[in-house]
Order: structure tokens, then C-alpha cells, then sequence
């Protein structure tokens, strides 16, 4: 079956420091994979999409930029975090294959300072 | 661009007792998918239901259930018999057909359940 980690699980950064938010997929191959953040209380926002290895496509302009290494990696970065930044970030992943449901890791909480 | 309007922030039930929650979105396509989505105070997103707009007939799983309403751009949930266990907030989202399948939220309804 196939599974979805991230990590770190919560992190705590000053602001102006880098970031590196990690999401790897287990048992599938070729996955179109997603990163969205979510302000408190409110809904999830699309950040970046990737449909293969280098191709990440962004939604919103921001301070923050994303990389797949691998078929299965999916890196958010930032060189200089703001306090805007902080939110909890989930990855997704899903087939690529017609309608197919988008699958959720468990989250990084991460609070800028 | 589609939009998923979530009107109800909060709504609550008594436990085994029945509540629906309302969603609307806005798009030009004529066919698409539909989801709701649980996140318990763990944060995770889970899969709750989903509806292929082609598709009359209403999607079901156990519990829930779906009123989706082409025309009127409607889909609702519907959750029968509630247990404290569905105390968490609901997303609706919207998935395109074309491209990455990109998702689109709804701001969400959190439900209470009372024992």
C-alpha cells in the first residue's frame, strides 16, 4: 500500500533563517505530488505542483520554492523565512491517472519568530 | 477560476442524530469531481467522500452520504447516526479534470458533536 511521510513533524525558526520541508511517497511510482499551506482556521492554499522529476509549477508568488530531486521527493524551501511563513504545510500525492483522489501526509506545523 | 463557498464556519448535533453540511462552488466545466475531506485536531486530511460529476447518482459511504446537485452547483453532506468520532473540521474541494488535478478548498465547517 502506499504511504506518505514528512518531515520534521513541527519546527520552530527565526525569522530570516532557511527552510527545508521534506515529503517522500512509498508504493507508487511516478506521482503528480502537491504542497498546500493552511493559515489557522482557514482552508488549504496550493503551493506548488509537480508532475515529474524538476517540474514544479507554482501557484502563488511567494517567498518560498520547491524541488523534486527525486520521483518520489518533494522539497519546500526558503532561503530567508518571514513571519508570514508560518502555517501548517501538508503535502499530497496522487496517481496520474483521470479524476484520481489526492492523498494527504500528516503535516508540518511550522511557526516563524 | 472555480470557487468552493463553505457558509456554515460552525455547526453542531447531537450524537446519533443526523446533520448536514452545505457546499457551493462556482465553474465553467462540465465535468469535474467533488470531495469532502475530514481533519481531525490531529491535522491530517482524510478522505471522507468523493462525487464524479458525470455521475446522477449520489455517492454514499457507510455514514455518509452526498446530495450533489449539478445544476444548482450544490454538494452537500450528509453524515447519519453521528458519533463523537466525526467531531472535526469538513473540507469541501473542487478537482479539475485537465492538467495536475489540482485541488480547490472551501474554508471549511467545523462540526461539534454533543453527547
Amino acid at each position: 500500500s502506499q504511504t506518505i511521510h514528512q518531515w520534521p513533524a513541527t519546527l520552530v525558526q527565526p525569522v530570516g533563517s532557511p527552510l527545508s520541508l521534506e515529503c517522500t511517497v512509498e508504493g507508487t511510482s511516478n506521482p503528480n505530488l502537491y504542497w498546500y499551506r493552511q493559515a489557522a482556521g482557514r482552508g488549504l492554499q496550493l503551493l506548488f505542483y509537480s508532475v515529474g522529476i524538476g517540474q514544479i509549477s507554482s501557484e502563488v508568488p511567494q517567498n518560498l520554492s520547491a524541488s523534486r530531486p527525486q520521483d518520489r521527493q518533494f522539497i519546500l524551501s526558503s532561503k530567508k523565512l518571514l513571519l508570514s511563513d508560518s502555517g501548517f504545510y501538508l503535502c499530497a500525492w496522487t496517481v496520474r491517472a483521470y479524476q484520481e483522489t489526492q492523498y494527504f501526509g500528516p503535516g508540518t506545523r511550522l511557526l516563524v519568530l | 477560476a472555480q470557487t468552493v463557498t463553505q457558509s456554515q464556519p460552525e455547526m453542531s448535533v447531537q450524537e446519533a442524530e443526523t446533520v448536514t453540511l452545505s457546499c457551493t462552488y462556482d465553474t465553467s466545466e462540465s465535468d469535474y469531481y467533488l470531495f469532502w475531506y475530514k481533519q481531525p485536531p490531529s491535522r491530517q486530511m482524510i478522505l471522507v467522500i468523493r462525487q464524479e460529476a458525470y455521475k446522477q447518482q449520489n455517492a454514499t459511504e457507510n455514514r455518509f452520504s452526498v446530495n450533489f446537485q449539478k445544476a444548482a452547483k450544490s454538494f452537500s453532506l450528509k453524515i447519519s447516526d453521528s458519533q463523537l468520532g466525526d467531531a472535526a473540521m469538513y473540507f469541501c474541494a473542487y478537482g479539475g479534470i485537465q492538467g495536475a488535478q489540482k485541488l480547490v478548498f472551501g474554508q471549511g465547517t467545523r462540526l461539534t458533536i454533543n453527547p
